[in-house]
């Protein structure tokens, strides 16, 4: 099993959808909950951080933490095509090694249809 | 402000042959790090710079991978003998500070994408 698990899609949405994207997690040692972006033949940049559990509102994107689950959620409102993207989820610890090494999911590839 | 640089962007070689890829962090970024994306796989960390020093090195996959960093700034990382399975991209990244440092972003740059024929 692997540290991070994520639903790798693709996933299709009209424009205006409710996105959810999701990753689950076996290391109860992560702390700190990161959200990136990555468009085609681009590097990743980052979304949303959180630290610990609980939940962050930037504009049309929250992003969720249930350590008690280790569960982690991104939810994107009124979706636009510019939104279409793979989404990737990440995670580090605070201690040791864990504190800088980013652990990844696979991503999902979103696509909003216009 | 100038981004993280990669350089070449793109890297076809022939299996056997050695490799090196470049990266230019932000300025004035104390720690450096490089990962490999691989279809299917996601990003894998592979080494850790602060400033010059290299104090993880564990997730390069074999003794044919290298890095190096100089100056503390510029890195190099060397593939030697190269593999069909070394065919990736190979993402860079900087971020301002070391561990420790609460939140510490790290900026990726655009990747290289190589391919060993």
């Amino acid at each position: 099993q692997k540290e991070v698990e994520q639903d790798p899609g693709p996933l299709s949405v009209p424009e205006g959808a409710i996105v959810s994207l999701n990753c689950t997690y076996s290391n109860s040692a992560f702390q700190y909950f990161m959200w990136y972006r990555q468009y085609s033949r681009k590097g990743p940049e980052l979304l949303m951080y959180t630290y610990s559990s609980g939940n962050k509102e930037d504009g049309r994107f929250t992003a969720q933490v249930d350590k008690s689950s280790k569960y982690i959620s991104l939810f994107i409102r009124d979706s636009q095509p510019s939104d279409s993207a793979t989404y990737l989820c990440a995670m580090r610890g605070m201690r040791g090694g864990s504190n800088y090494k980013l652990t990844f999911g696979k991503g999902t590839l979103l696509t909003v249809n216009p | 402000g100038a981004g993280v640089s990669q350089s070449p962007s793109n890297k076809v070689t022939e299996k056997g042959k050695d490799v090196e890829l470049r990266c230019d962090p932000i300025s004035g970024h104390t720690a450096l790090y490089w990962y490999r994306q691989s279809l299917g796989q996601g990003l894998e960390f592979l080494i850790y710079f602060q400033g010059n020093s290299a104090p993880d090195k564990s997730g390069l996959p074999s003794d044919r991978f290298s890095a190096e960093r100089t100056g503390g700034s510029v890195s190099t990382l060397t593939i030697q003998r190269t593999q069909q399975e070394d065919s990736a991209v190979y993402l860079c990244a900087s971020s301002l500070a070391g561990p420790g440092a609460g939140h510490n972003e790290q900026f990726f740059g655009p990747g290289t994408r190589l391919t060993v024929l």
